[in-house]
């Protein structure tokens, strides 16, 4: 089974502070994506890159930023953090970018920002 | 800008009662893939429909997707705890084959 694993399960932070985020998949996919999940807005898609040093915007890529050097890790960075990135973070890894093929997630981190 | 909506946003149902939530998209979708997350878990793939007018079940669950190929549903026949959780929607962009995800609909089982 694939393997996605978020470095933290929760994660309290004060405003203005630089997070990151880590994510780690164990079987060789290409893409890899971060999403956050408030309640009522479903998933909405940060960042997400196709390979290695390869990144694309997604929908809501304001207040971060995301760094791919190795295949298997895709880091998440809040550059000063806010109390409006409040919320749960999803990174997920996907074998290829074709149509069809499926998301696996990691277990997710809370992000708590006082 | 492309869109897939997802009703209702919550279900409250007996244990035994079924249970059903629907997606629209605003665009005619490649296919259509079904994820649930349990209660302090993380979505997990449930299945993927490409054809126009598919029916695949999954023992209790019976997926559905439109003969336009924009719109799906999800049924699942007396339901039970294990059920429990929120059942999203999700459809390739066009442009990128990135996933457009519904809001999800929260199944509850009323005590």
């Amino acid at each position: 089974d694939v393997k996605v694993t978020q470095s933290s399960r929760y994660l309290v932070k004060r405003t203005g502070e630089k997070v990151f985020l880590e994510c780690v998949q164990d079987m060789d996919h290409e893409n890899m994506f971060w999403y956050r999940q408030d309640p009522g807005l479903g998933l909405r898609l940060i960042y997400f890159s196709y390979d290695v040093k390869m990144k694309e915007k997604g929908d809501i890529p304001e207040g971060y930023s995301v760094s791919r050097e190795k295949k298997e890790r895709f880091s998440l960075i809040l550059e000063s953090a806010s109390t409006n990135q409040t919320s749960m973070y999803l990174c997920a890894s996907r074998r290829r970018s074709t149509v069809g093929e499926k998301l696996f997630f990691g277990s997710g981190t809370q992000l708590s920002v006082l | 800008g492309q869109q897939v909506m997802q009703i209702p946003q919550y279900q409250h149902v007996q244990e035994g009662e079924d249970f059903t939530t629907y997606c629209n998209s605003s665009t005619t979708l490649s296919n259509i893939q079904w994820y649930k997350q349990r209660p302090g878990g993380h979505p997990v793939f449930l299945i993927q429909l490409v054809k126009s007018g598919e029916v695949k079940k999954q023992k209790r669950l019976t997926f559905q997707f439109g003969e336009a190929k924009k719109n799906s549903s999800l049924h699942i026949t007396a339901t039970q705890t294990t059920d429990v959780g929120t059942y999203f929607c999700a459809g390739p962009k066009a442009s990128n084959y990135q996933l457009i995800w519904g809001a999800g609909t929260k199944l509850i089982i009323k005590p």
